[in-house]
């Protein structure tokens, strides 16, 4: 079955950086796009970043645009998240989910990860 | 970008009930509406896409309408595994944004 498994958080400084990271399994990676969606504690569900199946157009929230960079490796089947100059505001479970196609295009996400918590604190 | 709305933000009901929540787009996404649930502490799960269509392995008590700007969700008849947090999303155009959620608890 599908499977989606993020990893990477934990507690960062204001202004330092963090790698996330989606492992994918159960099914053709590479024919997939891929978002990632986060959660601040209590609140409501943020699109973040979403890659095409081949990794070539990737479009980003306005809130990361320029700080973050979404990224994947097919032929390891795993989805990257690189946030740099953090901020307090990014404090939340981060969360991948895979389109239901390959661009991510009008389309839905039809499948989630557990997600991984990144608490941004000095 | 496209501001996405829903009606009430949270509501109590009993089991048996007939649930209906509503979604507003800020602008034409003509069927590019998507229905989430969550519960405390998971990820999110797919119910409705497409506004209409009902996701593999979901309940037919769930039920999606509507296009252009004004969408509903309904549940025929609620269940205790439907208290949850209920979210709207377009995916009509980048940035894909989400509604705020509607809370269903017990009454």
């Amino acid at each position: 079955q599908v499977q989606l498994m993020e990893s990477g958080g934990g507690v960062v400084q204001p202004g330092r950086s963090l790698r996330l990271s989606c492992a994918a399994s159960g099914f053709t990676f590479s024919s997939y796009g891929i978002h990632w969606v986060r959660q601040a504690p209590g609140k409501g569900l943020e699109w973040v970043a979403i890659i095409w199946y081949d990794g070539s157009n990737k479009y980003y929230a306005d809130s990361v645009k320029g700080r973050f960079t979404i990224s994947r490796d097919n032929s390891k089947n795993t989805l990257y998240l690189q946030m740099n100059s953090l901020r307090a505001e990014d404090t939340a479970v981060y969360y991948c989910a895979r389109d239901w196609g390959a661009s991510g295009v009008r389309g839905y996400f039809d499948s989630w990860g557990q997600g991984t918590l990144v608490t941004v604190s000095s | 970008d496209i501001q996405m709305t829903q009606s009430p933000s949270s509501l109590s009901a009993s089991v048996g009930d007939r649930v209906t929540i509503t979604c507003r787009a800020s602008q034409s996404i003509t069927t590019f509406l998507n229905w989430y649930q969550q519960k405390p502490g998971k990820a999110p799960k797919l119910l409705i896409y497409a506004a209409s269509s009902l996701q593999s392995g979901v309940p037919s008590r769930f039920s999606g309408s509507g296009s252009g700007t004004d969408f509903t969700l309904t549940i025929s008849s609620l269940q205790l595994e439907d208290f949850a947090t209920y979210y709207c999303q377009q995916s009509f155009s980048t940035p894909i944004t989400f509604g705020p959620g509607t809370k269903v608890d017990i009454k």
